[in-house]
């Protein structure tokens, strides 16, 4: 069925430092890929989004590309800030049903 | 503009019980959908709603069930309550054909 896999956290890096965070997808058909994000005490927020093959999301300085090829949605940042530590969850859009991964906790210390 | 709103915060049942969350989706938003987020797994897809009827449910018993109010209001109700039940639930609401979801705080539901 379709499916949503990222990597496991909990990932911590250094202010500045650069950001991959890797999720893989299996669907049928062409879903749709989001980021979203879960900062300390709040609710998930969108953080981008991809429609088609090779479209590139883009917010806050983190990027994602949809690969078809390799069904992979990675998100990326250059230079990480202490504010971005929070749950990065993967998720697609298939039919009238989303998936989600099980979230990536990011720390970013100063 | 007020966000998507859950009630309660945090409910607490004992085994067999039923349990009733509500969510209050963004003025407009006609979707609401429900998942449950239990620990270690991720957001686990329950039921979605539009325009007062249910369009899909994911991969849990019939004792997960919820409407739509006619404002877009929704519940969600659990009964015969398990351990395992216990989790944070979380609701979100869309305006199709957007596939952009706003997600509520979440309602923590403890069974003891």
């Amino acid at each position: 069925g379709d499916s949503v896999t990222q990597m496991e956290g909990p990932v911590t890096l250094s202010e500045e430092a650069f950001l991959t965070i890797n999720c893989t997808y299996t669907a049928t058909g062409y879903p749709s890929l989001f980021w979203y994000v879960q900062y300390p005490g709040e609710g998930l927020q969108l953080l981008l989004k991809a429609t088609k093959a090779d479209d590139k999301g883009s917010n806050k300085g983190f990027e994602a590309t949809y690969r078809k090829e390799t069904t992979s949605f990675h998100l990326e940042k250059g230079s990480v800030q202490v504010s971005d530590s929070a749950v990065y969850f993967c998720a697609l859009k298939t039919g009238n049903q989303f998936y989600f991964g099980t979230g990536t906790s990011l720390t970013v210390i100063p | 503009e007020a966000g998507v709103t859950q009630s309660p915060t945090h409910l607490i049942k004992t085994r067999g019980q039923q349990a009733t969350l509500r969510c209050s989706p963004i003025s407009g938003h006609t979707s609401v959908y429900w998942y449950q987020q239990a620990l270690g797994l991720g957001l686990q897809f329950l039921l979605w709603y539009d325009e007062g009827e249910e369009r899909n449910r994911g991969n849990f018993p019939p004792r997960f069930s919820g409407r739509q109010f006619p404002n877009y209001s929704s519940e969600l109700n659990v009964n015969a309550l398990e351990l395992e039940d216990s989790a944070l639930y979380l609701c979100a609401s869309s305006r199709p054909p957007t596939d952009t979801q706003y997600f509520g705080p979440g309602t923590r539901l403890t069974v003891l």
